[in-house]
């Protein structure tokens, strides 16, 4: 089990510049998440992925937000024309199903965008 | 949104103390869940404690629920220096998967 991979840890941009993030779950994980987090505050599910499908958005997911998971396997995040109140942690998350409701997820490092 | 609240925000207590967080959250829940994250980290599950169950435990935490008042407890004893870190509480929204929504956390410091 090699956990969950994000990369860059780190990004820095300046305002109206695209910015991609990469998420790679764990092998067997089926189920992507991706979640945003500010300072002080707890993550926000953003999308998630069951396979290659996307299954839901949040509101919080602008037009300028657009993410993939081709093949069921990695899965990215770009955000286009970046603004400094998308300034935030980036969380990827994978999770296998166990049972009706009870799944725990499993987190990346993040990757932490800093728009300037 | 936020479902839960942590209370209290911040809290800093010396090794060997016990250290109490508390959350409440909103809706109807089947399961509860608390993970740790390091600073500037990702979030690290701890404990899952289901809607039918009042307590759980797992080495030095001890898990709470009462659907009731829709609250939860998370207790870590014998605190560590190395237990520093935001602790948030996390419920299940939405239908078909389990998207979780998270508390606004609680950030322990715990001195040597």
């Amino acid at each position: 089990d090699t956990g969950v991979s994000q990369d860059p840890r780190h990004k820095i941009t300046k305002r109206g510049q695209n910015v991609t993030f990469r998420c790679d779950p764990i092998s067997e994980h089926n189920r992507l998440y991706w979640y945003r987090q500010t300072l002080g505050q707890g993550p926000e599910f953003l999308t998630y992925f069951q396979n290659e499908a996307q299954l839901e958005k949040s509101r919080l997911l602008s037009d300028r937000f657009s993410a993939e998971r081709p093949k069921g396997s990695f899965s990215t995040l770009e955000i286009q024309r970046t603004e400094q109140g998308d300034s935030a942690m980036y969380l990827c998350a994978s999770s296998t199903r166990r049972g009706q409701g009870n799944e725990k997820l499993f987190f990346g490092s993040g990757t932490q965008l800093s728009v300037l | 949104s936020q479902q839960g609240e942590e209370d209290p925000q911040a809290l800093s207590i010396q090794e060997g103390e016990n250290a109490t967080m508390n959350c409440s959250y909103k809706t109807s829940i089947n399961n509860l869940q608390w993970y740790r994250q390091n600073s500037g980290r990702g979030l690290v599950h701890l404990i899952l404690i289901r809607s039918n169950e009042r307590e759980k435990h797992s080495g030095r935490l001890r898990v709470t629920l009462d659907t009731s008042k829709k609250s939860s407890s998370l207790l870590i004893t014998a605190s560590r220096a190395a237990d520093t870190a935001s602790y948030f509480c996390a419920t299940p929204s939405g239908t078909g998967f389990q998207k979780l929504v998270f508390g606004t956390g609680t950030r322990l410091l715990v001195s040597p």
